[in-house]
């Protein structure tokens, strides 16, 4: 079974840094490109970032570029989102999901505010 | 950017009935492989999207064949036939024929 498992939420000040992690089984991840999304309370969703299976390619929101950072460590089936110079608007729920969006996982709360 | 519009914002459907999801979409989504680069994803109250439809027109695995999908290269429309409790949620239509990736707004199905 496909599992996706983010963390690494929480309250963080305007301005912190705060990093996310998804946790991949069930399916080879090094052989899948990754995205994270973002749905903010009462909001649709917003794409934040995409990373290639290799790393190669990379692309950013530009909401959140030069910010956010999106990385992967295949040995290790974990994708990351490191996120500095947070906030207000960054408050949301963050999903990872699978390149296809045929996999979500549950989300990871991050809330900005003093 | 590329931008979906979805329409209704809402529709309330008596089970049994169909409904009908609008998406129409500022660029044409065909890209140059062929391929109409349209998903259509449900989020259940509480949970996360889930993939419905990909590629404009293919039901995404475990997804009931009530639900169908149609369109041109720049409207769409997302058919679900004899709804169900289940299908309660809000629907998203989204692309991913370039960056940024973009959804719509969103159309929340209610049961009368």
């Amino acid at each position: 079974e496909v599992q996706l498992v983010e963390s690494g939420g929480g309250l963080v000040q305007p301005g912190r840094s705060l990093k996310l992690s998804c946790l991949a089984s069930g399916f080879t991840f090094s052989n899948y490109g990754m995205n994270w999304i973002r749905q903010a309370p009462g909001k649709g969703l917003e794409w934040v970032a995409s990373i290639s299976s290799s790393s190669s390619y990379i692309y950013y929101a530009d909401t959140v570029k030069g910010r956010f950072t999106i990385s992967r460590d295949n040995a290790k089936n974990t994708l990351y989102l490191q996120m500095t110079s947070l906030r207000s608007e960054d408050t949301a729920l963050y999903y990872c999901a699978r390149r296809e969006m045929d996999a979500w996982g549950q989300g990871a709360s991050v809330t900005v505010s003093s | 950017d590329i931008v979906l519009t979805q329409a209704p914002l809402s529709v309330s459907v008596t089970p049994g009935e169909s409904a009908s999801i609008s998406c129409r979409s500022s660029k044409s989504l065909l890209s140059s492989k062929g391929i109409t680069s349209l998903y259509w994803y449900l989020q259940r109250p509480g949970k996360s999207p889930q993939l419905l439809i990909y590629q404009m027109s293919n039901l995404a695995s475990g997804v009931p064949d009530r639900f169908s999908s149609s369109g041109s290269e720049t409207d769409f429309t997302l058919k679900i036939s004899k709804v169900e409790t289940e299908d309660v949620g809000v629907y998203y239509c989204g692309h991913r024929l370039e960056y940024p990736l973009t959804f719509g707004s969103g159309t929340k199905l209610e049961i009368k």
